[in-house]
């Protein structure tokens, strides 16, 4: 029963580095999305996707990438880190896009030096 | 805009007695779901209880029961015989069909501590 899973759990980059942070789920799920958490700013969507082909920006998509060729892959990428993108990331899934609960995967903690 | 808030920094309850930690949202789209979820110290986020907008009764699942009075745009979760275990952060958040992205909006969130 793994549900949505990230990895690596924890990373620590240079500035100007890139790497991938890793989503996959065995849901089925059509709607698939990256949230960045950032203390007293809140959960923030960076990308979403609403099937496999299908993806567009969230409200903070500025230095990252995302791309879904398959339905269980949502991979997100960081092209130059920067310390700005020190954060949690939470990757989540759901049945579609309408209005039916996100499951997370146990995020992926980044620190940006 | 859509918003949620979360009044509450901070709660605290004794074991086996019940709590409610508040929420009240703002949105113009007439179709929208509700949330809670849990997020312990380890950092992972849990789904915990949903409400729908036209939903007529209010929403339960065990110990969690959702507090929703439509015409005040209030969304309560209320934990009954409360347990250590439920020593975490709770997010109130929100999905609407208008939302860009149906992205959930989240609530600064509420800090429960239990204590025995």
């Amino acid at each position: 029963n793994a549900g949505v899973t990230q990895t690596p759990k924890f990373q620590v980059l240079k500035t100007g580095q890139s790497m991938t942070l890793q989503c996959a789920q065995d849901m089925n799920h059509e709607y698939m999305s990256w949230y960045r958490q950032d203390p007293g700013m809140g959960l923030r969507l960076i990308h979403y996707s609403v099937g496999a082909g299908i993806t567009d920006q969230g409200e903070v998509p500025n230095g990252y990438n995302v791309s879904r060729s398959t339905t269980e892959d949502f991979p997100l990428r960081l092209l130059s880190a920067a310390p700005s993108q020190t954060s949690v990331y939470f990757c989540a899934s759901s049945i579609d896009r309408g209005l039916s609960p996100l499951h997370f995967g146990n995020g992926t903690r980044l620190t940006v030096t | 805009a859509q918003k949620i808030t979360q009044t509450q920094p901070g709660m605290f309850v004794q074991e086996k007695e019940a709590v409610t930690l508040d929420c009240t949202y703002d949105t113009s789209d007439p179709s929208y779901g509700l949330f809670w979820y849990k997020q312990p110290s380890s950092g992972e986020m849990i789904f915990l209880i949903y409400q729908g907008s036209y939903d007529q009764q209010n929403a339960t699942e065990g110990r969690y029961s959702l507090n929703f009075q439509k015409a005040r745009k209030s969304a309560n979760l209320v934990i009954s015989a409360s347990q250590l275990g439920d020593s975490a952060m709770y997010f109130c958040a929100m999905r609407s069909a208008n939302q860009a992205g149906t992205a959930l909006i989240f609530g600064k969130g509420t800090t429960l501590s239990v204590s025995s």
